[in-house]
């Protein structure tokens, strides 16, 4: 049982490349949530998909897109990156939205 | 938002001692969780725990909604409880929201 499965792991972009970071979960959870983590700070909300089929926006959704995929895949899309967007992403999914929640392992992105 | 605030936001105990982290939130939550990052990121589910309290191990947690806080007890500390602790609560909106976590230094 993986749990919440991130990929990639690392990745390294320039200003303006786009890049799509992708999220599975095998415990059939109905929501699924993108978060960032910057240094010395906790997770803040990009964006969250309450069932499949939808989507709303969270804390800091600008520069990010998102697809709920199917009931397990939820990803995220940068556009065009900006060295602001550094930071740590971790997805996470839960049964349902006040139940608990399971993070995956997290990507670490760089823009330069 | 909610409004999540943890203290201490930072922490060094000797091995073996005891501490007590609080988080207090400023509205009503349908949920919270209390998460250890160890220092190489990962998060670890320590409780789900809405009201009242829990146990597992050294740690235990108590949560008392009507009054907006929780608390974490952390026992005979060892030095892989160091890390960053977080709390996070859902409220309204559907959304989960993070305190920004005490740092623990756990000294042999």
């Amino acid at each position: 049982n993986a749990g919440v499965t991130q990929t990639p792991k690392f990745q390294v972009l320039k200003t303006g490349q786009s890049m799509t970071l992708q999220c599975a979960q095998d415990m059939n959870h109905n929501s699924m949530y993108w978060y960032r983590q910057d240094p010395g700070m906790g997770l803040r909300l990009i964006y969250y998909s309450a069932s499949e089929g939808t989507t709303d926006k969270g804390e800091v959704p600008n520069g990010y897109n998102v697809s709920r995929l199917n009931k397990r895949e939820f990803s995220l899309r940068l556009e065009s990156a900006a060295p602001s967007q550094t930071s740590v992403y971790f997805c996470a999914s839960s049964e349902t939205w006040n139940t608990e929640a399971f993070f995956g392992q997290g990507t670490r992105l760089t823009v330069v | 938002g909610i409004q999540v605030e943890q203290s201490p936001p930072d922490l060094i105990l000797q091995e073996g001692a005891n501490s007590t982290l609080r988080c207090n939130f400023s509205d009503s939550v349908n949920n919270l969780q209390w998460f250890h990052q160890n220092p190489w990121g990962q998060l670890i589910n320590l409780f789900y725990i809405p009201s009242g309290t829990k146990q597992n191990g050294r740690l235990s947690a108590t949560t008392v909604a009507t009054e907006r806080y929780s608390l974490l007890y952390i026992s005979s500390s060892q030095t892989t409880d160091s890390g960053v602790y977080f709390c996070a609560v859902f409220g309204v909106g559907n959304k989960f929201y993070f305190g920004s976590g005490t740092k623990l230094n756990v000294k042999p």
